[in-house]
């Protein structure tokens, strides 16, 4: 049973738009969560990490938010760029698991 | 800055051969993991060790799968006979410690399989 899970599947958005991914997850207890950026045939690579008291991060144009309430995570992309195309993972970690999201694979057109 | 070597980046092989891939993890990182990526999908845990010792293995197929870290310091993932449904990526990462922020993963570039 896949306890994270991720939406949408995948989307397209134009360059300078902005998006907003979401993962929910059931996954306890609850250690923190981070968001991975996996370029297409690249390993995934780690964006923010957050943990139970922090509601928002953000690296670059990249802001993470967590509402650990209603178990419920999103990534936004702020002015999209040609290179934010990738697939973006969410993955929860108790102490003894990470569990990984199916991913969210965003394409950026210009 | 320092990186999870990984090798092959590709192979192609035929069922019921053999295969064998490499991972060196960052300097100083204790816990070493194998996942395994099917296209569209997220890693898949095949195996965990922390230094020499496997701490998680259930989800390896342990039929046809073999995993080893004689040193605690690199490892070798092997697959004997390769099925068509073995064709993945295969991803190594590495971690300072097993929990918390400590667990943070550094994954290298992966591993293509191609299995005719």
């Amino acid at each position: 049973k896949n306890q994270v899970e991720q939406s949408p599947q995948s989307l397209i958005i134009l360059e300078g738009k902005n998006c907003t991914l979401q993962c929910n997850y059931t996954v306890s207890p609850f250690s923190n969560l981070r968001w991975y950026k996996q370029d297409t045939g690249r390993g995934p690579v780690s964006l923010t990490i957050m943990t139970f008291s922090e509601n928002t991060k953000s690296n670059g144009r990249y802001t993470a938010t967590l509402d650990a309430d209603t178990k419920q995570s999103s990534l936004h992309i702020t002015a999209s760029q040609l290179s934010d195309s990738a697939s973006y993972i969410c993955v929860v970690t108790n102490d003894y698991k990470l569990s990984f999201g199916a991913g969210t694979t965003v394409t950026v057109r210009a | 800055e320092a990186e999870v070597a990984q090798s092959p980046r590709y192979k192609i092989t035929e069922k019921s051969q053999a295969v064998a891939f490499w991972c060196d993890p960052i300097s100083g990182h204790a816990t070493l993991y194998w996942y395994r990526q099917i296209l569209g999908q997220g890693p898949e845990l095949l195996v965990q060790f922390q230094d020499e010792s496997v701490v998680d293995d259930s989800q390896l197929p342990k039929d046809r799968f073999s995993a080893e870290r004689l040193k605690g310091v690199d490892s070798t993932l092997k697959i004997q006979p390769a099925e068509l449904g073995d064709s993945a990526m295969y991803l190594c990462a590495s971690s300072l410690g097993p929990s918390g922020y400590s667990r943070e993963l550094f994954f290298g570039e992966g591993s293509r399989l191609t299995v005719l």
